[in-house]
């Protein structure tokens, strides 16, 4: 059981919204820790998607966004495409367990 | 450009021993954090084990605390994760990650090493 809890799958048709939510608590998110998001695609390494809540690095296309509200955040990717079929992952720190902690992830399928 | 390689992965006996080495380059490798993260077949990332920049600090997850001894080596751009008593719940992929800051954001990530526990 992770300490971050994430849908197991969401799925949406192309040109779509679909938002993965990433739900912590008041040792993790809720206590002030930042969160990332990675993309991973089946037998690749992780890539770092979204760092710090909100920000996209280089060459991440800007349909990626994300947001954090109190215990909780959510990755959205808009304009879904078929290329974005992977596995997504947040990620933060507990203060209780000091330790990094990252969610079950959640599959993303285009329909 | 940036890039950490992992190498030492295989197959191991239960109750066996096998260390993993990851070299890093592109990068000023004595200023960051390492972190090793595992990624067991069909399942989620699971951080492992952590080193701060001159390799002074370190911090494990429960599961590993006491089998597992993570290190560095500056001069040769080497982080090592030295894996004692190992099970068959350690079957997995094993990353090596560079840490932006201090438990900040990873990247980039080496591209795994696999680890099978197995008689």
């Amino acid at each position: 059981q992770s300490v971050l809890t994430q849908p197991p799958s969401v799925s949406g048709a192309p040109g779509q919204r679909v938002t993965i939510s990433c739900t912590g608590s008041g040792s993790n998110i809720g206590a002030g820790y930042d969160v990332h998001w990675y993309q991973q695609f089946p037998g690749t390494a992780p890539k770092l998607l979204i760092y710090s809540h909100s920000n996209r690095p280089s060459g991440v296309p800007d349909r990626f966004s994300g947001s954090k509200s109190g215990t909780s955040a959510s990755l959205a990717i808009t304009g879904l495409q078929a290329e974005d079929e992977a596995d997504y992952y947040c990620r933060s720190f507990d203060s209780s367990l000091s330790a990094v902690v990252f969610g079950g992830g959640t599959t993303v399928t285009v329909l | 450009e940036v890039q950490l390689v992992e190498s030492g992965g295989g197959l191991v006996q239960p109750g066996g021993s096998l260390r993993l080495s990851c070299e890093g380059s592109g990068f000023t490798f004595s200023n960051y954090w390492l972190h090793w993260v595992r990624q067991a077949p069909g399942k989620g990332l699971v951080w492992v084990s952590r080193i701060n920049n001159d390799g002074t600090s370190t911090s494990y997850a429960d599961s590993v605390k006491g089998r597992f001894t993570i290190s560095r080596d500056n001069a040769k751009n080497m982080v090592y994760l030295q894996m004692n008593s190992l099970r068959a719940e350690d079957t997995a992929v094993y990353y090596c990650t560079k840490d932006h800051g201090h438990n900040d954001w990873f990247d980039p990530w080496g591209q795994g090493a696999l680890v099978t526990v197995s008689s």
